[in-house]
């Protein structure tokens, strides 16, 4: 079936330190993949997404390329910040009109 | 602003009760759909409704019930059936049936038995 594999948290960095989540999916098809944020005690928001093969999704210094091959959708950012704490789902949208699958989350503390 | 409203932020209930959960949105979305999430897990889908007076059942819709009479409302109901109510619920909308936009969140509702 398809599913949704993420790094297992907590990922602990100090601030400006270079952060990769990892996230590789099981799917049948060609899923568009997603990465979802949720701080604390709020729903999620939308971070990026990309909808086919090589895409590159980017937004809020965070990216991630959609890599076929290795069926992977690493999140990366260049530097984090405290205020990036929060805990980040990747998702994958399969059989176009059907319904998310997501990842269990990862959470991110981001120290001073 | 648009968005998705959920209400109330928590609720309790107690034994053998029901419970509804509000969700509102002024996004003019079509679909619109309710989430279960539980500690160190991925959200799970209970219903989710494409268009007005239509829905269908997600992963784990025992113990649940909804309607969508108004295009902006989509109440969730936590029924007596369900066994294990206690966790953090999630609304969301998008703009078309295929999600391939991405979803709006809500807030969350945090439900406790007690």
């Amino acid at each position: 079936g398809n599913s949704v594999t993420q790094m297992e948290g907590p990922v602990t960095l100090s601030e400006e330190a270079f952060l990769t989540i990892n996230c590789t999916y099981t799917a049948t098809g060609y899923p568009s993949l997603f990465w979802y944020v949720q701080y604390p005690g709020e729903g999620l928001q939308l971070l990026l997404k990309a909808t086919k093969a090589d895409d590159k999704g980017s937004n809020k210094g965070f990216e991630a390329t959609y890599r076929k091959e290795t069926t992977s959708f690493h999140l990366e950012k260049g530097s984090v910040q405290v205020s990036d704490s929060a805990v980040y789902f990747c998702a994958l949208l399969y059989n176009y009109g059907q319904n998310f699958v997501f990842g269990p989350g990862t959470r991110l503390s981001v120290l001073p | 602003d648009g968005g998705i409203t959920q209400s109330p932020k928590y609720l309790f209930r107690k034994e053998g009760q029901n419970v509804t959960l509000s969700c509102e949105q002024n996004l003019n979305h079509d679909a619109m759909y309710w989430y279960r999430q539980d500690p160190g897990q991925g959200l799970r889908l209970i219903y989710y409704s494409q268009i007005v007076n239509d829905f269908q059942k997600g992963d784990i819709a025992e113990g649940y019930s909804v309607s969508r009479e108004k295009k902006e409302s989509f109440p969730l109901t936590v029924t007596s059936a369900q066994k294990n109510p206690t966790a953090f619920y999630l609304c969301a909308s998008s703009i078309e049936q295929s999600g391939n936009y991405g979803y709006t969140f809500g807030s969350g509702t945090r439900l406790t038995v007690v």
